[in-house]
């Protein structure tokens, strides 16, 4: 399989701590995303990093990717109430770019 | 730019009933077009995809069908509903070549009685 695997599966922190989740998959990829999914609503995309990058910025998003390991993480910093969500990533493979999902880590940044 | 259309947003049905959930892009063409269903407290898991007109791919034997009658609009279906349809049900375009980006439509939670 080559499912996204998040670690850990909930994770609550202060406003302004910084948040890590990690991600683990098992095959070769052509890139990996990150959403974010406010409950009860539709996926956000976050970021993509493409499989020969190894680490990306997108305002308090940091995403790294280290292949060999067949890992990525997601660090978003100064966290604020609003994060509070659930964040997902997604290995993409294939000529037909079909993504595969974990069950996701549900952040909590408590005020 | 372009934008993901999915109605409706809320369905209940009985079991035994058809469905037809429906979901349109706006702003590009020829993408790629995916059903996911995500059971509650749970990731997303692909049902359909297509790559063009006509074209559908199921990932998983199921109760449901897909169907794409234009370029843009992908229909997911089905004859006589199952408890076990229940969850929410998110649709997603992929661009062209070296966009890969996939973006998701708002999603229809649909509740099978």
């Amino acid at each position: 399989s080559q499912q996204g695997e998040e670690d850990p599966q909930a994770l609550s922190i202060q406003e302004g701590e910084n948040a890590t989740m990690n991600c683990s998959y098992k095959t070769s990829i052509n890139n990996l995303q990150w959403y974010r999914q406010n409950s009860g609503r539709g996926l956000v995309h976050l970021i993509l990093i493409r499989s020969n990058e190894r680490e990306k910025h997108s305002g308090r998003l940091r995403v790294t990717l280290d292949t060999s390991k067949k890992s990525s993480s997601l660090l978003i910093t100064a966290s604020r109430a609003a994060d509070t969500a659930s964040y997902f990533c997604a290995p993409m493979a294939g000529a037909t770019n079909k993504l595969i999902f974990g069950t996701g880590t549900l952040l909590a940044v408590q005020p | 730019s372009q934008t993901i259309h999915q109605w409706p947003a809320t369905l209940v049905q009985p079991v035994g009933s058809p469905l037809s959930l429906e979901c349109t892009v706006e702003g590009t063409s020829n993408p790629n077009l995916y059903w996911y269903r995500q059971a509650a407290g749970r990731g997303l898991q692909l049902l359909f995809y297509s790559v063009g007109i006509g074209q559908i791919s199921s990932e998983v034997p199921q109760n449901l069908s897909a169907s794409r009658p234009q370029d843009r609009q992908f229909i997911l279906s089905s004859k006589k509903l199952l408890l076990s349809d229940s969850g929410f049900y998110l649709c997603a375009w992929n661009g062209v070549a070296g966009y890969n980006e996939q973006f998701f439509g708002p999603g229809t939670r649909l509740t099978v009685l």
